[in-house]
């Protein structure tokens, strides 16, 4: 069944840029039917949404990041990438990839998790 | 884009019933049947229980349930079960720009 795997530093030092991979295994990004999503969340804390990508390259992102941030895919490697400039302590957290269902246009539930990988901003 | 409210807890005992409530706007929860519920249990992942309202996604026992009046949504857990304790976050779709936006979170305790 779909697999998603987060790959990526588990440490950056601020003021640089969190970069991070998730992997599709067992379907393809390339599905008209889904978007697919980064999400975060701070120790302790809830989940924050931080932007959707199409497979054609469309992106929707959280208002409150979007200046620090770019989504990215790759589909002849069924990957699709975060970026976000500028960290801080406050970014700090556990950052999830997902698949989002999609209905034409609109963005609907994340179905399928990654395991979710722990990024820590200290220097 | 501000974050759906949730209460912080919410508790029942055994073959009790809880409901947790996900308050939003016109412009997210009320204005669209895109509102679904995730559980998550310590240092795991989320995992969806509840889709468009009211919909569950197979293997989500039938003890689940989703409801939606204005801007206010609904998840109620009949017959708990020691394994519902975990948190419960709700998201909805938030219109215009193509948004989704989660709540806060409650953490559901199984007395």
């Amino acid at each position: 069944q779909l697999q998603l795997q987060e790959s990526g530093p588990g440490l950056v030092k601020p003021s640089e840029t969190l970069s991070l991979t998730c992997t599709v295994s067992g379907g393809s990004i390339s599905s008209s039917s889904y978007y697919w999503g980064w999400i975060r969340q701070p120790p302790g804390k809830g989940l924050e949404w931080i932007g959707s990508i199409y497979y054609s390259g469309s992106t929707y992102y959280n208002p409150s990041l979007k200046s620090r941030v770019t989504i990215s895919v790759d589909t002849s490697k069924n990957q699709f990438s975060l970026k976000l400039s500028s960290v801080t302590a406050a970014d700090t957290a556990v950052y999830y990839c997902a698949r989002q269902t999609r209905d034409g246009y609109n963005m609907h539930a994340f179905d399928i998790w990654g395991q979710g990988t722990m990024v820590t901003v200290s220097s | 884009q501000s974050a759906l409210t949730q209460p912080p807890s919410a508790s029942g005992s055994p073959g009790q019933s809880v409901t947790i409530s996900c308050t939003g706007t016109s412009s997210d929860v009320g204005g669209y049947n895109y509102v679904s519920w995730y559980q998550q249990h310590p240092g795991k992942a989320p995992k969806l229980m509840i889709y468009e309202v009211s919909k569950r996604p197979s293997g989500v026992p039938d003890r689940f349930s989703g409801s939606k009046s204005g801007n206010t949504a609904s998840l109620t857990v009949s017959g708990l079960q020691a394994e519902d304790e975990a948190d419960y976050y709700c998201s909805s779709y938030a219109g215009s720009n193509n948004l989704s936006v989660f709540g806060t979170g409650t953490k559901v305790t199984v007395l």
